[in-house]
């Protein structure tokens, strides 16, 4: 079975700087998808970002990229220039290629409380 | 566009009575459903999930079931609610199709007193 592994419970970060989100995965595929979801206070989950296994380069979107490595099955995501906004809860999640029914489950870590501090 | 309801957004329910919370989905056809629920300070813990009308799986035994009357509805349910059913409880949905992420519902704050 899949597990998901976010080590740091909480974190925080100056406003403007850099952090890093850290999660760490186990399976056994070759093909699959990671995700960073955020959840704000209001406790929506909204997608940050998405990588697909089979790509080597990292996924960026603005002022969040991930590092992929496939091989440490390690995918952290990091947060530059961090703003008030980016306060939330984090979190990775892993989800299967679809080549079997029903095994498009997500699996997800326990979160990463991020503050921002002004 | 897409889009996925779930309601009530907070409910507070005695022990022993029973519960109905209920998902639907508008703008695509033949999701993927998924009810996961998240205790204070924990992750989400996937529940159910259906793939087609009158398909569930059950990820872990539980006071809980689900049902997927229609195409574009997933319904959570439980005849007595336990202390230990209290928690915050998400729908999402996701297309069925390979390269895809699961989209939220805004989640049920359900309290068992």
């Amino acid at each position: 079975a899949q597990t998901v592994t976010q080590s740091q419970p909480e974190m925080s970060v100056q406003e403007a700087e850099t952090v890093t989100l850290s999660c760490t995965y186990d399976t056994s595929e070759s093909d699959y998808y990671l995700f960073w979801y955020k959840q704000p206070p209001s406790r929506q989950m909204i997608l940050v970002i998405r990588q697909e296994a089979y790509k080597q380069q990292n996924a960026t979107e603005n002022r969040f990229s991930v590092n992929f490595q496939k091989a440490a099955k390690s995918f952290s995501l990091k947060i530059s220039d961090s703003q008030l906004g980016d306060a939330a809860m984090y979190f990775c999640a892993y989800r299967p290629w679809r080549s079997n029914f029903g095994n498009e489950k997500l699996t997800f870590g326990t979160g990463t409380r991020l503050t921002i501090i002004p | 566009s897409q889009t996925i309801h779930q309601w009530p957004a907070t409910l507070v329910q005695p022990v022993g009575s029973p519960l109905s919370l209920e998902c639907t989905v508008e703008g695509t056809s033949n999701p993927n459903l998924y009810w996961y629920r998240q205790a204070a300070g924990r992750g989400l813990q996937l529940l159910f999930y259906s793939v087609g009308i009158g398909q569930i799986s059950s990820e872990v035994p539980q006071n809980l079931s689900a049902s997927r009357p229609q195409d574009r509805q997933f319904i959570l349910s439980s005849k007595k609610l336990l202390l230990s059913d209290s928690g915050f409880y998400l729908c999402a949905w996701s297309v069925n199709r390979e390269n895809t992420e699961a989209f939220f519902g805004q989640g049920t704050r359900l309290t068992v007193v």
